[in-house]
């Protein structure tokens, strides 16, 4: 089955710098690879999302970048408000669509430091 | 718009006893998924729920079974409760299995 790595584990960085999280899968097939927030006592949030038909997607702070060579996606946030503190997840898909069920990694802590 | 509702929030079950968790999902979505996430993990699939049948199963054993209704709510039991099942159960629902799943707050099932 599907195996999603995602690096770093923790990530600190000051507000207003710009954050990268990276996840990498392991099954050629996923084609859709989904960013979850995920803030304390909440359920995850989609933030963004992008399908193998496409290298890169924007929206306002938010972008993520899709190797399929590589098998590798990121999530890029740039001007890094207080706000964005959260655990990130990435996860993938092999269906098109999600209707398989999603894979996930570990997460990622994102600290913005005043 | 009401989003994914979930009941209840929390839940103390004693290893042993049996469980039932409830999902509404979000107006205009017919797809339900349940998650499992364990402290300090990602959201690990139990299965999913279309057009009232099951559709996909993750790697999870037969004590975990669920049902969904015509209005497309959706219930997770979980049998013969284990220590290790003590988690916060997620579900997630989606228009007719396209993915851009929206999850709902979970319920925090601590096992003792």
């Amino acid at each position: 089955g599907e195996n999603v790595e995602q690096h770093p584990s923790t990530l600190s960085v000051q507000e207003g710098d710009s954050a990268v999280i990276k996840c990498t899968y392991s099954d050629s097939a996923s084609n859709y690879f989904p960013w979850y927030k995920q803030e304390l006592g909440k359920g995850p949030q989609l933030i963004i999302d992008i399908r193998s038909n496409v290298g890169e997607k924007k929206d306002q702070r938010i972008a993520v970048t899709l190797n399929k060579t590589a098998k590798h996606f990121s999530l890029h946030i740039t001007e890094t408000q207080p706000e964005d503190s959260a655990v990130y997840f990435c996860a993938a898909s092999d269906s098109g669509g999600g209707a398989d069920g999603l894979t996930f990694g570990k997460g990622t802590h994102l600290i913005i430091q005043p | 718009d009401a989003g994914v509702t979930q009941s209840p929030t929390h839940l103390i079950k004693t290893r042993g006893q049996q469980v039932t968790l409830r999902c509404s999902p979000k107006s205009g979505h017919d797809t339900v998924s349940w998650y499992q996430q364990a402290l300090g993990q990602g959201p690990q699939f139990i299965f999913q729920y279309y057009e009232e049948e099951e559709r996909q199963r993750g790697n999870f054993p037969d004590r975990f079974s669920g049902h969904q209704f015509p209005n497309y709510s959706s219930e997770l039991n979980v049998n013969a409760l284990l220590l290790g099942d003590s988690a916060l159960y997620l579900c997630a629902s989606s228009p007719s299995r396209t993915g851009g799943d929206d999850f709902g707050q979970g319920t925090r099932l601590t096992v003792v």
